[in-house]
């Protein structure tokens, strides 16, 4: 079975210019979520979804960040425009139904960003 | 809201030694607890997990315990090996609504021949 896959590994870019990530998660998974992790520090949830309905976004810093999943499978994490504090590597996960309590996620290699 | 407290690392330890990393949580109602695993240069990776109070998960030979009434899910190995050098997280579930898991900071584990 096919791992969550992520891309670029790896992008540097300076602050203000854009930059987009790109996410396909386990097939058949139907929860999909994003991550930012800071470097010595665990990650933390940005935005989590069901389908292609988004189920919390409350951690997202909505002025700079954006996602979407239109069509339910994969999935775009944009940022316009970065700034320095944007480095982190961002995780992508999925779970196969609702994302309940017992649910395993599946993560992805992660797309280490550096904003100079 | 959530929160994990793990112990701090790095842990250094040699071959065969005994691992304790600590985990205690906050969560609101009746969390699963999972420990996650991220080797060098890979991604997370789900080591264990438990769902409610006095279950034990295992793993590769890694066991924690889940502890209502002390809210912990320590984790240990009998045995470790150099192979298990890499990063452990603690990471509670919430139990209202929609899952979503507070991941600690990471313990970094070192073993050495």
């Amino acid at each position: 079975e096919a791992g969550v896959a992520q891309s670029p590994r790896y992008k540097i870019i300076e602050k203000r210019q854009s930059v987009a990530f790109w996410c396909n998660p386990i097939s058949g998974h139907a929860t999909l979520y994003w991550y930012q992790q800071i470097l010595g520090q665990g990650p933390k949830l940005l935005i989590q979804f069901q389908n292609n309905g988004v189920v919390d976004d409350s951690q997202l810093p909505k002025d700079r960040f954006s996602a979407e999943r239109l069509k339910g499978v994969d999935s775009t994490l944009k940022i316009q425009p970065a700034k320095l504090e944007d480095s982190a590597v961002y995780l992508c996960a999925s779970s196969f139904r609702s994302g309940g309590l017992q649910e395993t996620q599946y993560f992805g290699p992660g797309t280490r960003l550096l904003v100079l | 809201g959530d929160s994990v407290t793990q112990m701090e690392g790095p842990v250094t330890l040699s071959e065969e030694a005994f691992l304790t990393i600590n985990c205690t949580y906050t969560a609101t109602g009746y969390p699963s607890l999972f420990w996650y695993v991220q080797y060098p240069g890979e991604g997370l990776q789900l080591l264990l997990k438990a769902t409610k109070a006095d279950d034990k998960g295992s793993n590769k030979g890694f066991e924690a315990t889940y502890r209502k009434e002390t809210t912990s899910f320590h984790l240990e190995k009998g045995s470790v090996q150099v192979s298990d050098s890499a990063v452990y997280f603690c990471a509670p579930s919430s139990s209202g609504g929609s899952y979503i898991p507070t991941f600690g900071r990471g313990t970094s584990l070192i073993v050495h021949p």
